[in-house]
């Protein structure tokens, strides 16, 4: 089974600065997708960025970026110019594309990212 | 594109009655997942469908939970008898056939046993 690892329960930044959140997996597979979900207070769960485990360029999606080392099994994501409205629960999230898992989704337990002014 | 919509938003009940929560996925994805959100045990997915059709169910904690996807429009999540220990928030979720772009969820049902 595959288990995505958070280590950070809570964290804070400076509007305008930048965060990193760490986020480590543990899986045989080699085939895989990982993801960062963010749920603000508004409890909805929305889909940041996401990474093709066969892609060694590290996926960005304008102040969202991530840095992806397969061989260490972590994901990290990093946001630039943190701005108030990025504060909000991030997820890490593992789909594996092959075995009895495949395509199911698991979640680490979070982050909590607060902004602050 | 609506979204998934989900009913109610909340819920409140007394222990032992039946909960019944219910989504509507986006229109063309052939997945349907139903999750939990809990503070202790995080995001875990109780079942999913695939074209209308159970797949896995071994999320779902015990037989007190019951899921059913009539058509490819709608399902339903249902907890009979209800316990304090199910309050949570009900999370469901779809996908297209290529589930690698991630799923897109819906907004959750808050739920209350009490």
């Amino acid at each position: 089974a595959q288990t995505v690892t958070q280590s950070q329960p809570e964290m804070s930044v400076q509007e305008a600065e930048t965060v990193t959140l760490s986020c480590t997996y543990d899986t045989s597979e080699n085939n895989y997708y990982l993801f960062w979900y963010k749920q603000p207070p508004s409890r909805q769960m929305i889909l940041v960025i996401r990474q093709e485990a066969y892609k060694q360029q590290n996926a960005t999606e304008n102040r969202f970026s991530v840095n992806f080392q397969k061989a260490a099994k972590s994901f990290s994501l990093k946001i630039s110019d943190s701005q108030l409205g990025d504060t909000a629960m991030y997820f890490c999230a593992f789909m594996p594309l092959s075995g009895g898992s495949n395509y199911k989704l698991t979640f680490g337990k979070g982050t909590l990212l607060t902004v602050n002014p | 594109d609506a979204g998934v919509i989900q009913s109610p938003r909340h819920e409140v009940t007394e222990m032992g009655q039946e909960v019944t929560l219910r989504c509507k996925p986006i229109s063309g994805h052939d997945y349907l997942f139903w999750y939990r959100q809990t503070m202790m045990r995080g995001l875990e997915l109780l079942i999913y469908f695939n074209n209308n059709v159970p797949i896995d169910d071994s999320g779902m904690p015990e037989d007190r939970f019951s899921a059913k996807m009539p058509n490819a429009s709608f399902s339903t999540l249902k907890i009979q008898p209800s316990e304090p220990r199910d309050s949570a928030v009900y999370f469901c979720a779809s996908s297209p056939q290529g589930r690698s772009y991630g799923y897109t969820f819906g907004s959750g049902t808050r739920l209350t046993v009490v």
